[in-house]
């Protein structure tokens, strides 16, 4: 697509309920990367992915928090039995380039806002 | 975990005068990048530095680094009011990942 497309855009769910924010990145790019933003705050490094490589999760901030990318394409974030402290923007970008070969550019989704009861 | 610090963390001028924000960061990088981002949504690009670059200019923007002193600095000449939104320093490593400050939310009044 033109860009990198975030679904839903706004997401409200009860505290213990499980919820899925999909990401549509550019497409033929390698990189896509997921933060999180809490309200006035930055941005919060979640998971990177990288072409084929394992996906580096060191961001994640608990084991009910996971996420895939299908065919090196559309990725999916998890967030199992939600807490209120899981309210925030879930953000996506893509990249064109994996690995060392320079810099990459980073192009943002709109966002997922989720609001947790 | 967030790699850079920018400081200030608020700055308000009027139109028309200079902005300057400044990012520390903690860790060697390959590049560094500042983005823009209004109403607390997605994100945009601005410019893009590498660690063996010293300074770098487009348009109205000026970018300066010092790996020596883990810093860069974003100036923004001739500020409009339409330049008020949230300013976010992001660093590169070379396996690509990218972290980002906390940002510095910057307001021009007309």
């Amino acid at each position: 697509g033109a860009g990198v497309s975030q679904s839903p855009s706004n997401k409200v769910t009860e505290k213990g309920k499980d919820v899925e924010l999909r990401c549509d990145p550019i497409s033929g790019h390698t990189a896509l990367y997921w933060y999180r933003q809490s309200l006035g705050q930055g941005l919060e490094f979640l998971i990177y992915f990288q072409g084929n490589s394992a996906p580096d999760k060191s961001g994640l901030p608990s084991d009910r928090f996971s996420a895939e990318r299908t065919g090196g394409s559309v990725s999916t974030l998890t967030i199992q039995r939600t807490q209120q402290e899981d309210s925030a923007v879930y953000l996506c970008a893509s990249s064109p380039r994996g690995g060392y070969s320079g810099a990459n550019v980073l192009t943002f989704g709109a966002g997922s806002r989720l609001t947790v009861l | 975990s967030q790699q850079g610090e920018e400081d200030p963390q608020a700055l308000s001028i009027q139109e028309g005068e200079n902005a300057t924000m400044n990012c520390s960061y903690k860790t060697s990088i390959n590049n560094l990048q500042w983005y823009r981002q209004n109403s607390g949504r997605g994100l945009v690009h601005l410019i893009l530095i590498r660690s063996n670059e010293r300074e770098k200019h487009s348009g109205r923007l000026r970018v300066t680094l010092d790996t020596s002193k883990k810093s860069s600095s974003l100036l923004i000449t001739a500020s409009r009011a339409a330049d008020t939104a949230s300013y976010f320093c992001a660093t590169g490593t070379n396996n690509n990942d990218m972290r980002f400050g906390a940002g510095t939310r910057l307001t021009v009044k007309p």
